[in-house]
C-alpha cells in the first residue's frame, strides 16, 4: 500500500539552529500539505501545494519557515532559526484533487 | 472562520461498552466533516467523512457518525469498544467550496480515548 514518507521521524535541535523536514507524497498525488501539530492540539495547516505552486501559506510564519516543492513531487519544510515554540509534530499529507488526504507518520521536532 | 470544538479532552470507557465522542462545528454553509484517529507517535487515519446525503455515515473499524445540522454536530459512535480503539480522535471540517479548498482542514483539539479491560 502506498504511503506518504517523511524524514526524519525525530529531530532534536537547539534554538537558533536550522532544521529541515522532507516529505515524499504518494505517487500521482498533485496536492501536498504540511500541518503542524503542537502537543495536545489538533493539526494546523501551514502550507498547501498544488503541483509545484503554493495554494495557501497564510498560516506559515514566513520570517522563519519556508517550504518548497520544486518539481511538484517531494517537498521540504525548513525552519531557520528554530525557536522553542516550534517544538511540535510536523505532518505531511497528500491527495488527488478533491480526494482524501493521506498522512505520513510525521516528524517530531524538539527544540532545546 | 470555520472552527471545531471537541468538548471532551479525555474519555475512559470499559472494553465492550458503547462510545460517543462529541464534535461541534462552526461554519456558514454545509461543511465537509471528517473523523480521524491517531495512535501515539503516528500520523492520522481517516475513519469516515460526510459530504452530503444520508446524515448517518459508516466508517472503518465499526465506527459511525451522524450529522445533525440543527445542532451543528457530527458525533462519532461505536456500539462496542475494543482495547485497540485506544487512541486520540480528531474531528475536522473543510470548506465545501470545491477546488482545492478540500484539503484545508480545520481540526478540533482532539479527544483521547482510554479503554479499560
Amino acid at each position: 500500500e502506498a504511503e506518504v514518507a517523511q524524514s526524519p521521524r525525530y529531530k532534536i535541535t537547539e534554538k537558533s539552529q536550522a532544521v529541515a523536514f522532507w516529505c515524499d507524497p504518494i505517487s500521482g498525488h498533485a496536492t501536498l500539505y504540511w500541518y503542524r501539530q503542537i502537543l495536545g492540539q489538533g493539526p494546523e495547516l501551514l502550507v498547501q501545494f498544488q503541483d509545484e505552486s503554493v495554494v495557501d501559506d497564510s498560516q506559515l510564519p514566513k520570517d522563519r519557515f519556508s517550504a518548497e516543492r520544486l518539481k511538484g513531487v517531494d517537498s521540504t519544510l525548513k525552519i531557520q532559526p528554530a525557536e522553542l515554540g516550534d517544538s511540535a509534530m510536523y505532518l505531511c499529507a497528500s491527495s488527488r484533487p478533491h480526494g482524501e488526504l493521506f498522512f505520513g507518520e510525521g516528524s517530531r521536532l524538539t527544540v532545546l | 472562520a470555520q472552527s471545531v470544538t471537541q468538548p471532551d479532552i479525555h474519555i475512559t470507557v470499559s472494553e465492550g461498552a458503547s462510545l460517543e465522542l462529541r464534535c461541534n462545528y462552526s461554519y456558514g454553509a454545509t461543511p465537509y466533516l471528517f473523523w480521524y484517529v491517531q495512535s501515539p507517535g503516528q500520523g492520522l487515519q481517516l475513519l469516515l467523512k460526510y459530504f452530503s446525503g444520508d446524515t448517518l455515515v459508516q466508517g472503518i473499524k465499526g465506527f459511525e457518525a451522524e450529522f445533525k445540522r440543527s445542532q451543528s454536530s457530527f458525533n462519532l459512535r461505536k456500539p462496542s469498544v475494543h482495547w485497540s480503539d485506544a487512541a486520540e480522535y480528531f474531528c475536522a471540517v473543510a470548506e465545501n467550496a470545491g477546488g482545492t479548498s478540500y484539503g484545508k482542514l480545520t481540526f478540533g483539539q482532539g479527544t483521547i480515548l482510554t479503554v479499560h479491560p
